[in-house]
Formats: C-alpha cells, structure tokens, sequence
C-alpha cells in the first residue's frame, strides 16, 4: 500500500544553518504531496503541499519539490531560526486512497 | 473562522472508565477524521466521515472505541472501557475533501489512562 518514509530524527542544528529533511513516498498514479508542521502543545498546521510532479511548494522560507522520478519530496530552508524547532510531518494523498497518509515526523531542534 | 474545536484539551482518567472526546469541525467542511499519535506508531487514521455519515472505521483498534458525528458541527469518540495503552494525543481534523487540499486540525486532547 501507500506510504512515507521520513528521515529520523532528531535534527539538531544552529541558528542560520540549511535545513533538509528527507521525504519518499511510495504510491501507485500521481498523489498530492504535503509538509505539515506541529509546534509543541498544538495541532498539525499544513506548511505547503505540491499536487503534481516538478511542483515546488513554498510557504515561510520553507520549499519542497515533487519529484516523481525519485518519488521525492524533501523539505529544504536556507536559514533557520530557533522558533523553527518542531516536529515536521511528510504526507501523501492519492486518489485512490481513503485519507492523507503521514510519515513519522521528524523533530528539528534549532539553538541560538 | 475558529478553526477546529476539541475538547477537552487533557484528560486524566483511570482505567475501565468511559472516554469521551469531542470535536467541533470547521462549518462547511464536509469531512472529518479522527487520528491518534503516539511516539510508536506516529499518526494512525482511525475513521473519518462525510456528511456524518462514516466512511472507513478500519483503524479503530478495538470494539472499546467508538466515534459518531449526530450532525456537521459535532462529533465524539468514547472508548469504553479505556485502558492505559489508549493513552496518546487524540487528533481531530475537517477538511472539504479527503485529502487533495489537506486537513485543518484541531489541537488534540491529551488522553492519560492511569
């Protein structure tokens, strides 16, 4: 069946450094993909999403692209900052599907 | 718009008594989804609606949990009775389809089973 496989965690790294976090998929046709972002205490906030292949969803400095041939969609930002520290979720929808399928999240930890 | 509504946000209790958690979804969104997150499992799907009607119950773990959605703007999940492995942070989420423009969720509630 369908899933995601994220890179485990956690990250940890300094105010200022890049960011990666590493996302594939496995699905059958051509499922919407999703960056969803959880800060402590609070519920899932969705971060961007690209419904297609070579998309590149963006949303506060964060970017991510589909790329099908990889069946990829790693989350990348240039510069982060400590209020970035969360808990990040990779997801996938497919038509076929019932309901938006997630990876196990990754933690990033960002000091000053 | 206030977004998803669960109550309560923690919830104590001890074991073989009755749960209930409740969630109001954002008005006009057709869908709703029940999700539970633990540090082992992540997040599962348990069952989700449209038009209050459900849809697919296959994560329910056990004939212990229920979940009903009597009209659009309510819903709850019970488990009875709770023991102490249904601890875990319990997601609500509404959408205005199942999954092609993603989920609003609301910020859990909190579930300890002593």
């Amino acid at each position: 069946g369908d899933s995601v496989t994220q890179m485990e965690g956690p990250v940890t790294l300094s105010e200022e450094a890049f960011l990666t976090i590493n996302c594939t998929y496995t699905a059958t046709g051509y499922p919407s993909l999703f960056w969803y972002v959880q800060y402590p205490g609070e519920g899932l906030q969705l971060l961007l999403k690209a419904t297609k292949a070579d998309d590149k969803g963006s949303n506060k400095g964060f970017e991510a692209t589909y790329r099908k041939e990889t069946t990829s969609f790693h989350l990348e930002k240039g510069s982060v900052q400590v209020s970035d520290s969360a808990v990040y979720f990779c997801a996938l929808f497919n038509q076929a599907g019932t309901a938006l399928i997630f990876g196990k999240g990754t933690t990033l930890s960002v000091s000053s | 718009d206030a977004g998803v509504i669960q109550s309560p946000r923690h919830e104590v209790t001890e074991m073989g008594q009755e749960v209930t958690l409740r969630c109001k979804p954002i008005s006009g969104h057709d869908y709703l989804f029940w999700y539970r997150q633990t540090m082992m499992r992540g997040l599962e799907l348990l069952i989700y609606f449209n038009n209050n009607v459900p849809i697919d119950d296959s994560g329910m773990p056990e004939d212990r949990f229920s979940a009903k959605m009597p009209n659009a703007s309510f819903s709850t999940l019970k488990i009875q009775p709770s023991e102490p492995r249904d601890s875990a942070v319990y997601f609500c989420a509404s959408s205005s389809s199942t999954g092609y423009h993603g989920y609003t969720f609301g910020s859990g509630t909190r579930l300890t089973v002593v």
